[in-house]
């Protein structure tokens, strides 16, 4: 299975500042998938990321909050815009196979 | 309806005991289902997929799946105090050409010397 390199492991930003996480992956893979685990919660989709195209976003989640860029099949990233105390979580990014879904080992974000 | 429910609360075992987790989910046309394993501060980790209805058996671990029904189980057999984790039962979602996997909000097991 693909090898996910995520970092930073963890952060604390201040109140209205943005963070961007990164994801390389050991191989080329068509569809990243970046999650959000919150405290004591189950994990949810935020966005799909296709090299080549916009991001999909799922309801609840928008572009402005969460630009994901994807510049090439093994590298993609996360920003965490304008951020508030409600957006400290975990944050996975993920890459898909037919056997099962691989997952980085989590950005853990605390916003002061 | 959420598309992934994992109903059952926190399940405590005896070690050696058997551990029993279930699952159900909503969207008929799914075909993949996995099972992962997060301990505390980790991210998921996978332990089993099945997609045939039946059982499937890898070590201590057997999932079970009856797409009839659209349900999914575990069972961890002779349960060890390292199998002490939250168990997350994910399931693959066909949505606009692309497949996304949803999960449920997890079991969470301790296994008790």
């Amino acid at each position: 299975s693909a090898v996910i390199s995520q970092k930073p492991s963890r952060d604390i930003c201040q109140r209205g500042t943005s963070l961007t996480i990164q994801c390389q992956v050991d191989s080329q893979v068509t569809m990243m998938f970046w999650y959000r685990q919150q405290p004591g919660q189950s994990l949810t989709l935020i966005a799909t990321a296709n090299q080549g195209s916009e991001a999909t976003y799922e309801s609840g989640f928008v572009i402005d909050k969460f630009p994901i860029s994807r510049p090439n099949l093994t590298f993609s990233t996360l920003t965490v815009s304008n951020m508030s105390p409600e957006d400290s979580s975990i944050y996975l990014c993920s890459v898909g196979a037919a056997y099962g879904y691989t997952f980085g080992s989590g950005t853990r974000l605390t916003v002061v | 309806q959420k598309e992934v429910e994992q109903n059952s609360g926190p399940l405590s075992v005896p070690e050696g005991a058997i551990a029993s987790l279930n699952c159900t989910y909503s969207d008929r046309g799914s075909q993949s289902f996995f099972w992962y394993r997060q301990y505390s501060g980790k991210s998921p980790e996978l332990i089993m997929f099945i997609y045939s209805n039946g059982d499937k058996e890898d070590g201590r671990f057997t999932a079970q799946l009856n797409k009839a029904s659209q349900y999914v189980s575990l069972l961890i057999r002779d349960s060890q105090p390292s199998d002490s984790a939250t168990y997350l039962c994910a399931v693959n979602i066909p949505s606009y050409g692309n497949n996304r996997l949803a999960f449920g909000k997890g079991n969470q097991v301790v296994v008790i010397p």
